[in-house]
């Protein structure tokens, strides 16, 4: 089957950095995605990774390894702001997303 | 990036009647719509995937007679909760994309209360 696991839940302290973990068993892969979402709101879309490699983009960045089906989200001076759940999900050889189930990152002063 | 967006943000009814939600793209063609629902603290569920011009193809388990799905144009897409209930009550999310692209963009949700 198709599975995508992250932790439930992260706590970090602001200013510090936080690196949320997702791994992945899917039927094919055609790029994997980060989004953030805030309590009773859509998800906004954080980055994509199709090759392997770090991918930067102001305090966040996000890594891929297509081999060991793991990715990871990074993000850097974490401010309150950032305090939401991150889903991570994987596109499969047919291009629909697979889920993970959200890290809920909370961020305290 | 592109535009989509869902009307109403929130919506009560009665149970028993039915709510349509709208979702629309707005600077470019969406020739796949998804949609999808997502109850307190848990991810997003898939319903059904759309493509223009073509019947919804739902997800095991999601009853097409009651989530009634339309896609007659690349820019609407329309979600129909027919004989809502209570169960019904959930936040749901459209999220539409190009023809060619991979990333999907969403739509702000729809908060659906039954009562």
């Amino acid at each position: 089957g198709q599975n995508i696991d992250q932790p439930t839940e992260m706590t970090a302290t602001e200013g510090a950095i936080v690196q949320i973990n997702c791994t992945y068993q899917t039927s094919g892969f055609n790029g994997l995605f980060w989004y953030q979402q805030h309590a009773g709101e859509a998800p906004t879309f954080l980055s994509y990774n199709v090759l392997d490699g770090l991918e930067e983009k102001g305090r966040f960045s996000s890594f891929l390894s297509r081999s060991k089906g793991y990715s990871y989200l990074l993000l850097k001076e974490l401010q309150m702001k950032d305090s939401a759940s991150y889903l991570c999900a994987v596109m499969d050889s047919n291009y629909q997303l697979i889920w993970g189930a959200g890290t809920k990152l909370i961020i305290k002063p | 990036g592109a535009v989509v967006s869902q009307h109403p943000s929130w919506v009560i009814c009665k149970s028993g009647t039915s709510v349509k939600i709208e979702c629309r793209s707005l600077d470019f063609q969406a020739t796949t719509m998804f949609w999808y629902r997502q109850f307190p603290k848990q991810s997003l569920m898939l319903m059904a995937t759309s493509n223009e011009g073509s019947k919804a193809t739902y997800e095991q388990g999601v009853e097409k007679d009651k989530f009634l799905i339309n896609h007659a144009s690349l820019t609407l897409s329309t979600l129909t909760v027919t004989s809502a209930h209570p169960e019904d009550s959930s936040f749901y999310i459209c999220s539409a994309r190009g023809r060619g692209d991979t990333e999907a963009f969403f739509g702000q949700g729809t908060r659906l209360t039954v009562v």
